[in-house]
């Protein structure tokens, strides 16, 4: 089945350190992105990337950082200059068409502590 | 800036009732939009889109949503729910980037 992966599910970490959680997708789509989840502020974009090697920021970028290196993969590190890292985050992706919805992984539930 | 709004955070109603939340995106250009909902435990999906030609669309599980481009809304709506369409209800716009702006989301709990 093609889908998108995400893992692990749950995260715990200490804060001061940076954490790196994956993204991988079998749907040969071009555009990847990252969200993030908190209760009562929908979804907002961290970063995306619309091809290999290349992405850009989103609206809440300050503290996290990406890699494209391979089409099937996008991990995001929230580093320790993220100054409120506890949070769900969801990777999505799609073909890179305006009219096309984004197919979204199941989620990391990050816990710093 | 642009972006998407939604008017309700929770909506409680019985099994039967009608269902209508709102969602207003500012923006002055070409935009798409979309609705996603969210059921308890799974991953977000499609409920509908609309990108060009007729402005009530029909997505899945009986869901519609309507385009009014002089009110900049793209109103969700569903004439009976189910228990099961309790749930989490974004709004989203792509305003003409290739990325999605979300609303905050509504929560809607329907009550058997």
């Amino acid at each position: 089945d093609g889908g998108i992966t995400q893992s692990p599910k749950y995260l715990f970490r200490k804060e001061g350190q940076n954490v790196t959680l994956s993204c991988e997708q079998n749907l040969n789509h071009d555009a990847m992105y990252w969200y993030r989840q908190d209760p009562g502020q929908g979804l907002r974009l961290i970063y995306y990337s619309q091809i290999v090697n290349d992405f850009q920021k989103g609206d809440i970028a300050e503290g996290y950082s990406v890699s494209r290196e391979k089409k099937e993969s996008f991990p995001l590190t929230v580093t320790s200059a993220q100054k409120n890292p506890t949070a769900f985050y969801l990777c999505a992706s799609t073909i890179r068409d305006r009219s096309s919805p984004l197919h979204f992984g199941n989620g990391t539930r990050l816990t710093v502590t | 800036a642009q972006s998407v709004s939604q008017h309700n955070h929770h909506v409680i109603l019985s099994e039967a009732a009608s269902l209508e939340l709102g969602c207003n995106y500012s923006y002055g250009g070409t935009v798409n939009l979309f609705w996603y909902v969210q059921y308890p435990g799974q991953h977000l999906q499609l409920l509908l889109k609309y990108f060009s030609g007729d402005p009530l669309v029909k997505g899945i599980k009986g869901f519609e949503a309507e385009f009014i481009k002089s009110k900049f809304s793209f109103n969700l709506r569903k004439p009976s729910v189910q228990w099961s369409d309790t749930a989490e209800y974004f709004c989203a716009a792509d305003f003409n980037d290739y990325k999605l702006s979300f609303g905050a989301g509504t929560t809607v709990t329907v009550r058997a």
